[in-house]
């Protein structure tokens, strides 16, 4: 079966411009995760979702990151006004249930570079 | 605040040989979970092995196993027989055992396997 992708896998944007990343999880898979990854980092925790509610956020940087998972499946996380620091490899993950237990399968990653 | 620690940026391994990973965490909860993950140069992460606290029994999986030292709060990864479709970026991980919405990263290893 089809594993969680992302989209796009590459973007540059101009500082100020706005981007919109894309995350297809399993289908069936209940909760949804995005991170933050630095170059040479561990993935950061952003945002969580249990089927189409947004249970957790604490970890967007700021009120220009907004994520959104409108019908329970796909999801996207939008970045207004682009900054220098928003460069890194944003990772989409997915796991069938809620528990801490369960398997995290992750997508490829969006590299989102900002000049 | 959970925190995971890896205090090993980088570690080589002669092809066949054993190489172990170390991973430190700090927690106050008594239930959660205990992953590693593997993220080659493509950047999906896939999950290695998981050990659940609660277990006194080290968690195996092929050449790979962990030694578990909850009261050290220990968690590392030994890899037998090291291949070089081993060789990957490996990240420690905490997860609460309730929810799976603070799943917390360390930094991360980034292994070298000499042929």
């Amino acid at each position: 079966g089809a594993g969680v992708s992302q989209s796009p896998r590459y973007k540059v944007a101009k500082r100020g411009q706005d981007v919109a990343l894309r995350c297809d999880p399993i289908s069936g898979h209940v909760s949804l995760f995005w991170y933050q990854q630095a170059l040479g980092q561990g993935p950061e925790f952003l945002t969580y979702f249990q089927n189409e509610a947004q249970l957790d956020k604490s970890g967007l940087p700021s009120d220009r990151f907004f994520a959104e998972r409108p019908e329970g499946s796909v999801s996207t996380l939008k970045i207004q006004r682009t900054q220098q620091e928003d460069s890194a490899v944003y990772l989409c993950a997915s796991s069938l249930g809620v528990a801490g237990v369960e398997t995290q399968y992750f997508g490829p990653g969006t590299r989102l570079l900002v000049l | 605040a959970q925190t995971v620690t890896q205090s090993q940026p980088e570690m080589s391994v002669q092809e066949a040989e054993t190489v172990t990973l170390s991973c430190t965490y700090d927690t106050s909860e008594s239930d959660y979970y205990l992953f590693w993950y593997k993220q080659p140069p493509s950047r999906q992460m896939i999950l290695v092995i998981r050990q659940e606290a609660y277990k006194q029994q080290n968690a195996t999986e092929n050449r790979f196993s962990v030694n578990f030292q909850k009261a050290a709060k220990s968690f590392s990864l030994k890899i037998s027989d090291s291949q070089l479709g081993d060789a990957a970026m490996y990240f420690c991980a905490y997860s609460f055992a309730y929810n799976n919405n603070d799943m917390r990263f360390g930094a991360g290893t980034r292994l070298t396997v000499k042929p």
